[in-house]
Parts: C-alpha cells; sequence; structure tokens
C-alpha cells in the first residue's frame, strides 16, 4: 500500500513553455500533498504544501507564480512550471500524507520527475 | 546555521564493517527525525524514524537520537554494497520534513 505515483517520469522541454506534473496517491486518500525539487548533489527542498481544496502554501523564496498548484481532488495534485527556462531544470519530488494518519509525519514519497529544460 | 547539516562525504566502508553517519539540527523544539535512503536519481525512501532519546534498532540499522546535544546518528552493521547510496536526515518541523544535504556513503565490496 501508499504508493505515488509522479506522471511524466521525465521531460524536456523548450525555454519558455510551461510543464505539468502529476503527483497521483493510488491507494489512499492524501489531504496534503509536498512538492519538493533536488538539484544535482544537493538536498530536497520543499516548494510548497499543496492542500486539497485549497491554496498551497509556498516556502520562502518560491515563486506562487511560476510554480502553480492545483489540488483538486483527495489523489491528485498537480505542479505546473509556467514559462521554464533552464535554471528550472531539476528533479521535482512529491510526497503525499495518507488523510487517515493523525499526523503528517509519515509521507509516501513518489519516484520524481526529471525536468531538463533547453 | 542550517537547519539540518551532515557531512556530504564521501564515506567509504569496507563491506562487512560498521558505517556510522551523523547529523546534527538547530531546531530544538524538533520532536521526529528521519533517516532516508536515495540511490542516484530515485527518490528518497524511509529507512528509520526516532523520536525519543536513546537507540532503535531495526535489523541491521540503528538510529541514535540525543537531543540535549541536537545529535542524530545512523549505524548500519555488516555494511553490503547494496548500501552504497545517499543517506539524508530529516527533521519534521510544523507538519513539514526539512532535509540534510545528505551524506554519500561507499561500500568497498
Amino acid at each position: 500500500g501508499a504508493v505515488v505515483s509522479q506522471h511524466p517520469s521525465w521531460v524536456i522541454c523548450k525555454s519558455g513553455t510551461s510543464v505539468k506534473i502529476e503527483c497521483r496517491s493510488l491507494d489512499f486518500q492524501a489531504t496534503t500533498m509536498f512538492w519538493y525539487r533536488q538539484f544535482p548533489k544537493q538536498s530536497l527542498m520543499l516548494m510548497a504544501t499543496s492542500n486539497e481544496g485549497s491554496k498551497a502554501t509556498y516556502e520562502q523564496g518560491v515563486e506562487k507564480d511560476k510554480f502553480l498548484i492545483n489540488h483538486a481532488s483527495l489523489t491528485l495534485s498537480t505542479l505546473t512550471v509556467t514559462s521554464a527556462h533552464p535554471e528550472d531544470s531539476s528533479f521535482y519530488i512529491c510526497s503525499a500524507h495518507d488523510a487517515r494518519e493523525v499526523t503528517q509525519e509519515t509521507q509516501y514519497f513518489g519516484p520524481g520527475t526529471r525536468l531538463l529544460v533547453l | 546555521q542550517k537547519e539540518v547539516e551532515q557531512n556530504s562525504g564521501p564515506l567509504s566502508v569496507p563491506e562487512g564493517a560498521i558505517a556510522s553517519l551523523n547529523c546534527t539540527y538547530s531546531d530544538r523544539v524538533s520532536q521526529s527525525f528521519f533517516w532516508y535512503r536515495q540511490y542516484s536519481g530515485k527518490s528518497p525512501e524511509l529507512i528509520m524514524s526516532i523520536y525519543s532519546n536513546g537507540d532503535k534498532e531495526d535489523g541491521r540499522f540503528t538510529a541514535q537520537l540525543n537531543k540535549a546535544s541536537q545529535y542524530v546518528s545512523l549505524l548500519i552493521r555488516d555494511s553490503q554494497p547494496s548500501d552504497s547510496a545517499t543517506y539524508l536526515c530529516a527533521v519534521n518541523r510544523d507538519d513539514k520534513i526539512i532535509f540534510g544535504k545528505g551524506t554519500r556513503l561507499h561500500i568497498l565490496p
């Protein structure tokens, strides 16, 4: 159980285009999902917390107009990188919290999406 | 000071030996601590969580927590080549998981 999927697993796009990444909880409902970004040899940096039915909460320094997050259902959150540039090339990872669990300490991670902007 | 600090390594350990990974954290109110393993190109997977001072053992892994020193460690006994990975220390802050930079561990066959 507790499987999280991401789609696509990798994407290459031209500079200036927008890219949408999906994060799905396959066998549980997730009221909260988290989006991370990881540059090579760096740690996972939390970008935002995605809350089902409400606006996402962004970490300091993350542009909410550039990284659009939508959490329209209990099993799906999407991250759209708008007007992507080469510096946005990174490994994007989502995680999800099972709504049945009392605390949000246990997070189930997706396999990640590798984005390359040319 | 970074919230979670780890030596980036690489740490090289002979196969069969004990690998010792260390981590310090800055927020004294943190109550939950985690060790994740991340293989190259993959997302992290949870190995251990620890909440109380002392040791917690799970198979070949032992997590140690010292809240007074704000120190968490992970011991891997009988190290195997498959243990070669980056180990991320993480703490819970306001229901968010904050990660350290990770320590690269290389098990020498």
